[in-house]
């Protein structure tokens, strides 16, 4: 059975701290990883990645993938409370129209 | 913004009844998902549609039924609400060409008394 595992569940940090969200998966014919943030409202897209494309950065986030080892990680660095959200991770299946969603990151960031 | 809008944002509903969400796209997605989101268990994936009349289940579609009868509207229906079906329920469509993410509607917040 597919699955999508995250951890940790949930975090707390303060102001200027860097942190590291991690995403395992076990999927059959993988094609893309995608990460989104979540506040109290629907998930916003960061970054997809796929076999050409295994490291993205976007301002403090960055992410990259590691196919060989079958996980990703997000890293936000210089961290804000503005940061402060639910993390998800998805894996895009191939031969699918699926995307299996992970438990998600709550991350918490105090001034 | 993926031009999706759900309807209603709201709910309160009694055990027993009927409920529809609606899902409305205005950029010709093919592909569209319900999705419902409860704590500790994440996005979890009831239906999806991969073209007008063409649906499939996903994990959780027990108790929930879909239509999708013009490219725009993805109908999601529980024929008999439940209280286990109270829920944030989100729909979303596939991006189209080499960006293949997923973009989510706003949600709706169905309470099932």
């Amino acid at each position: 059975e597919d699955k999508v595992v995250q951890s940790p569940l949930s975090l707390v940090v303060h102001e200027g701290d860097t942190v590291t969200l991690n995403c395992s998966y076990e999927v059959t014919n993988f094609r893309s990883l995608l990460w989104y943030k979540q506040e109290k409202k629907a998930p916003t897209f960061l970054f997809m990645l796929t076999s050409s494309g295994i490291e993205k950065k976007s301002g403090r986030l960055s992410s990259i993938l590691d196919k060989k080892e079958l996980f990703s990680i997000l890293n936000i660095t210089a961290t804000q409370t503005g940061d402060s959200a639910v993390y998800l991770c998805a894996v895009h299946t191939s031969g699918t129209y699926k995307y299996i969603f992970g438990t998600g990151t709550r991350l918490k960031v105090l001034a | 913004d993926a031009g999706i809008t759900q309807s209603p944002r709201h709910k309160v509903t009694e055990t027993g009844t009927p409920v529809t969400l609606r899902c409305h796209q205005t950029e010709n997605h093919r592909y569209m998902y319900w999705y419902r989101q409860d704590p500790g268990h994440g996005l979890r994936l009831i239906h999806y549609s991969y073209g007008v009349k063409d649906t499939d289940k996903g994990e959780v579609s027990d108790g929930y039924s879909v239509s999708r009868s013009k490219t725009e509207d993805f109908l999601l229906t529980l024929e008999s609400a439940t209280s286990s079906q109270t829920s944030v329920y989100f729909c979303a469509i596939r991006g189209q060409g080499s960006v293949e993410t997923q973009y989510f509607g706003p949600g709706t917040r169905l309470l099932v008394l």
